[in-house]
């Protein structure tokens, strides 16, 4: 079966730090690759999505930037934090065999930046 | 541009009462409706899929139907534990997957 692993699950980091959050997926090859943010009380917001290593589409300009250098591995970065990229931050997966396929999410990440 | 509206933003119900939870959208050349719960500081598991108008499905207490312009979670004499927040999404013709904001459901013992 397909497993999601998504890390740190918790972290605080002050304004101006950098920033590494890392996803891997088990059990699937070729997966569509998503990163969503989701502030307090809020809907979710898609931030990425690739289809195969390497191709990355953003769908929000902002101080973020992710990368798949393997093809289970996503990772979101960001050279200095704002405040407002303070969320809840998820990791997601589908199958690429079509359109109308589930996606599943990891148990995502807490940011705060202080 | 694709767009998923929720309503109502909250609900509180009594142990059995029974009541239905709405998503309206609007996307072109829809390709799935999805229906999540998220328990809190969790992230989204899945329900259900809906692809066409006319289309039910169900799960326990939870009964998910689907028209051309929206979608209803019908939810029948609720327990405490399904308290939570309820998303729905849909896929149009890319690889995306447009969220509403969410219902949050509480339902009183």
């Amino acid at each position: 079966s397909q497993t999601i692993h998504q890390w740190p699950a918790t972290l605080v980091q002050p304004v101006g730090s950098p920033l590494s959050l890392e996803c891997t997926v088990e059990g699937t090859s070729n997966p569509n690759l998503y990163w969503y943010r989701q502030a307090a009380g809020r809907g979710l917001q898609l931030l990425f999505y690739s289809v195969g290593i390497g191709q990355i589409s953003s769908e929000v300009p902002q101080n973020l930037s992710a990368s798949r250098p393997q093809d289970r591995q996503f990772i979101l970065s960001s050279k200095k934090l704002l405040l407002s990229d303070s969320g809840f931050y998820l990791c997601a997966w589908t199958s690429p065999a079509g359109f109308g396929n589930t996606i599943y999410f990891g148990e995502g990440s807490w940011l705060t930046v202080v | 541009e694709d767009q998923v509206t929720q309503s109502p933003e909250a609900l509180r119900l009594q142990e059995g009462e029974s009541s239905s939870l709405n998503c309206s959208y609007t996307v072109s050349g829809l390709r799935g409706l999805f229906w999540y719960r998220q328990d809190p500081g969790k992230g989204p598991e899945f329900l259900f899929t809906l692809y066409s108008a006319g289309e039910e499905k169900e799960k326990e207490r939870l009964k998910a139907t689907l028209t051309k312009k929206e979608s209803f979670l019908h939810i029948t004499a609720p327990k405490p534990e399904d308290s939570a927040t309820y998303l729905c999404a849909v896929k149009d013709s890319s690889y995306k997957l447009i969220f509403g904001s969410g219902t949050r459901l509480l339902v009183r013992p």
